[in-house]
């Protein structure tokens, strides 16, 4: 069965800085990968996805992934961080199972930014 | 075009009450999940539908029920509830193709609180 690692409950990172939240899963095919962004109250909102191809995906809100295989990772980055990217962040991994597709989530990581 | 829409958005019970919880979307996609979130454990898969009158287990299915007797709505039940049942609920929908049916449009969430 697949499963998500985000090893990395909370992350307080100064506005302006540059960020990395780390994600990694275990699948025994080609994974299909996510990660969603959840603010405060609201629902879950996809950030990017990576299905093949380049190994380096751009998303939304200036945010990218790179999913590297060798280490069964797919960590988020961004190069300033602006105030309102304060949220919780979720990486999942996508599987076909008998019926359907399921996404599978790791346990989040809430981000903080100092001002 | 409201996406998906849940209602209530929070809730109440007792232990032993049942309950439904709605879900609706106007996009019309085939898939929809529901899913529960509980502190540092992501999100869970509790039951989803492949298309109307098609619905499967995920997870964490026991103690609720789903139907879909239409594309739009997908409620998910509590038939007795349980304090182990309090947490944030969330309904999503997906296009339903094999990849995009991966890219899932989450509501609002609906909070419920067993006493």
């Amino acid at each position: 069965a697949q499963s998500v690692t985000q090893p990395d409950i909370h992350i307080t990172v100064s506005e302006g800085a540059s960020l990395e939240l780390r994600c990694n899963y275990s699948y025994g095919a080609t994974p299909y990968l996510f990660w969603y962004v959840q603010s405060p109250g609201q629902g879950l909102q996809l950030l990017l996805k990576y299905f093949s191809g380049d190994t380096l995906v751009q998303g939304i809100k200036g945010f990218e992934a790179e999913f590297k295989r060798s280490q069964s990772s797919f960590n988020l980055r961004k190069p300033s961080v602006h105030w309102s990217d304060a949220a919780e962040y979720f990486c999942a991994v996508g599987s076909v199972n008998n019926a359907g597709n399921m996404l599978t989530f790791g346990g989040g990581t809430r981000l903080m930014v100092k001002p | 075009n409201a996406g998906v829409t849940q209602t209530p958005k929070f809730q109440v019970l007792k232990t032993g009450q049942s309950m439904t919880l709605q879900c609706a979307q106007d996009m019309n996609h085939e898939y929809m999940s529901w899913y529960r979130q509980d502190p540092g454990m992501g999100l869970r898969l509790i039951h989803y539908s492949v298309g109307a009158g098609i619905t499967d287990q995920g997870e964490v299915p026991n103690g609720y029920n789903v139907s879909r007797s239409t594309t739009e709505d997908f409620p998910l039940r509590l038939l007795s509830a349980a304090p182990s049942q309090t947490s944030v609920y969330f309904c999503a929908s997906s296009p339903g193709l094999p990849r995009s049916s991966y890219e899932q449009y989450f509501g609002p969430g609906t909070r419920l609180t067993v006493t």
